[in-house]
This record gives structure tokens, sequence and C-alpha cells, in this order.
């Protein structure tokens, strides 16, 4: 079955701390994507991973790619407020099939 | 950037209505879109492949005769759902994906269906 899961699911944190989102993936992938999600919002892109050892960085956020492990992390710097929301992660599947499977989502929340 | 835009933002209608949703792809052709489910505080699951010109591809337990796909055109694919009930209220989202290589799949704002 294929699988995408995200740890922590919730995430409660202080502005000025880091922290880091894992993504684990089921099966052999190499392109992995993060997505925000503000409430009653849809998606926005923020990044796209696409070969083992990937690294991309926008303001805050970092993002990299292992396909050996099946791990993404999406890391934090210094989080401020703005950055509240749900990030999720997807994994196309089928090799350029652009089936996403998405993990189930880790719901941000930076606390002043 | 890729645009997705759809339409309607919002529907509340009685049980038994159908309800379209269209999706369009504002600045590029997109051969496939693909429509998602997302109930509250859940993640997405993909309901369907839209394909331009052919029959759209439908993910198990995802019921045809409910959930109807038309992809007339290379900017335009619509979602109805038919003799709607309470049950199919959700937030239904499309997206595209613009050609090259790799490119992020990009989503409308969603539609939010309230079926009373």
């Amino acid at each position: 079955e294929l699988k995408v899961e995200q740890n922590p699911l919730f995430l409660s944190m202080q502005e000025g701390k880091n922290y880091t989102i894992y993504c684990n993936y089921s099966t052999t992938s190499d392109r992995l994507y993060w997505y925000r999600q503000d409430p009653g919002k849809s998606l926005e892109s923020l990044f796209v991973l696409l070969s083992n050892g990937a690294v991309k960085q926008e303001g805050r956020l970092m993002a990299s790619l292992d396909t050996k492990a099946r791990l993404s992390t999406l890391h934090i710097t210094a989080a401020v407020h703005d950055l509240s929301a749900t990030y999720f992660c997807a994994v196309d599947m089928f090799q350029g099939a652009q089936k996403l499977v998405f993990g189930q989502g880790t719901r941000l929340t930076i606390n002043p | 950037g890729a645009v997705v835009s759809q339409h309607p933002s919002r529907v509340i209608c009685k049980s038994g209505t159908s309800v379209k949703i269209e999706c369009r792809s504002l600045d590029f052709q997109a051969t496939t879109m693909f429509w998602y489910r997302q109930f509250p505080k859940q993640s997405l699951m993909l309901m369907a492949t839209s394909n331009e010109g052919s029959k759209a591809t439908y993910e198990q337990g995802v019921e045809k005769d409910k959930f109807l796909i038309n992809h007339a055109s290379l900017t335009l694919s619509t979602l109805t759902v038919t003799s709607a009930h309470p049950e199919d209220s959700s937030f239904y989202i499309c997206s595209a994906q613009d050609s090259g290589p790799a490119q992020p799949q990009h989503f409308g704002d969603g539609t939010r269906l309230s079926i009373l």
C-alpha cells in the first residue's frame, strides 16, 4: 500500500525557535512536493524536490530529500507567526504520472 | 506563475440537487487535471484524473455515476456531483500541471459544498 506519513501532525512552537517536519513515504519515488494550506484556503506550492540530496530554501523554510531513506524534511528556522499553517508533503508515486499521494498534513501554530 | 481558477467557491443547496464545479487553467494548457476531496482537518484524497478528450480515470471507491467529470478543452474540466446528499458535503479542489519537467501541480481555490 502506498503511504505518505508526516510527523508530527500537530506542532505548536514559539517564535524564534527552529523545528523540523518529517515526511516518510513507502515506495520508490524521486519527486516530492511541499505545499502550504491556510485555513479555508487551497494549497500553495512551496518546494519541488526532484532528486536524491536535493535541498531548496525559501526564506525561513528549507526542504530536503533523501530518496534512499524515502524521507523528506521541512525545516523552519527562527519561526514567525506568519508561518502558521498546515503543511503537506506529497509524493508522485508513479514516476512522473503526476498522481500525488499526500501526507496527513502538519498543523503548525507559532505563538508570539 | 501558473493560475488555476475554480468556480464556484461555495455552494449551499438542498439534498437531491446536482452541482457543477468548474476548473480552468488560465495561462497554460492542461491535458490533465485532477480532482481532490478534503474533509475538515484531513488530507487531500485524489478522486479522479481528468483527461482532455477522453474519459476520466477514477480512484478506487469513487463512484463514477455520482461524480461526473468532463474535460472538453485544454483549459477546462468540470466536476458534477449528481443528486447530492449531505454525505457529499466537503471541500473539493482541482489542480492542473503545467508542461515541462517536474512542474508542481497548481491548485484551484477550492469549492466548499454544503448539502442540506
